[in-house]
């Protein structure tokens, strides 16, 4: 059974950089591509961006400016860094796997609430 | 970027009733399109890919049809634990975008 467990900072102040941690069990992190999607309180998701292993990653134009993803294989994790937040970056972020044939999601982690504020 | 729409905002449902929510795009997505269910604290759950194809494990009163604009997904008698939220989403073009969901509540 594929898991996947977020973990990083609940509180961030604006300006700053959010950072996530996505830790992979169940699967390789270079079978498969993985995702970051978000969804702020009582609002619908919002697709971040997607990478694979070898480093090939594609964001949300919406995000893109603001966005890095990483891949560590050593730890089977993959990351988030989002820059220069204000409150507007406030939300749940959901780290997922990423069936690229179709661009769904099959496996999700729980998720981790976010918030930026100073 | 497609923009997706889905009505009823909610829907109220008694148990053993079907219910149909429909979801439509700004533009043609042939069948590039999914559905997912997602309870309260809950992630979402994948439902139905491909406009019709049911995800692993997904019951077969879940069913999806449609394509280009207009999609719709039915359960044909709601159990106690389908009701939840439900969203759309379109993976014709990047990004895929979701829609804002239906909620569907016991009458």
């Amino acid at each position: 059974q594929v898991q996947l467990q977020e973990s990083g900072p609940g509180l961030v102040k604006p300006s700053e950089t959010l950072s996530l941690t996505c830790t992979v069990s169940g699967d390789s992190i270079s079978s498969s591509y993985w995702s970051w999607i978000r969804q702020p309180p009582g609002k619908g998701l919002e697709w971040i961006g997607y990478i694979y292993y070898t480093g090939n990653s594609n964001y949300n134009p919406s995000l893109k400016s603001r966005v890095t993803m990483s891949v560590d294989t050593s730890k089977n994790q993959f990351s988030l860094k989002l820059s220069s937040v204000t409150a507007a970056d406030t939300a749940v972020y959901y780290c997922a796997r990423h069936v690229k044939t179709y661009d769904v999601v099959d496996y999700w982690g729980q998720g981790t609430l976010v918030t930026v504020s100073s | 970027e497609i923009v997706m729409t889905q009505s009823p905002a909610t829907l109220s449902v008694s148990p053993g009733e079907r219910a149909t929510l429909s979801c439509r795009a700004s533009q043609s997505l042939t069948t590039n399109l999914a559905w997912y269910q997602q309870k309260p604290g809950q992630a979402p759950r994948l439902l139905i890919y491909g406009a019709s194809t049911r995800a692993t494990g997904i019951p077969a009163r879940f069913s999806g049809s449609g394509s280009g604009t207009e999609f719709i997904l039915t359960i044909s008698s709601l159990q106690s634990e389908d009701f939840a939220v439900y969203f759309c989403q379109q993976f014709n073009n990047w990004p895929p975008t979701f829609g804002p969901g239906t909620k569907v509540d016991i009458k």
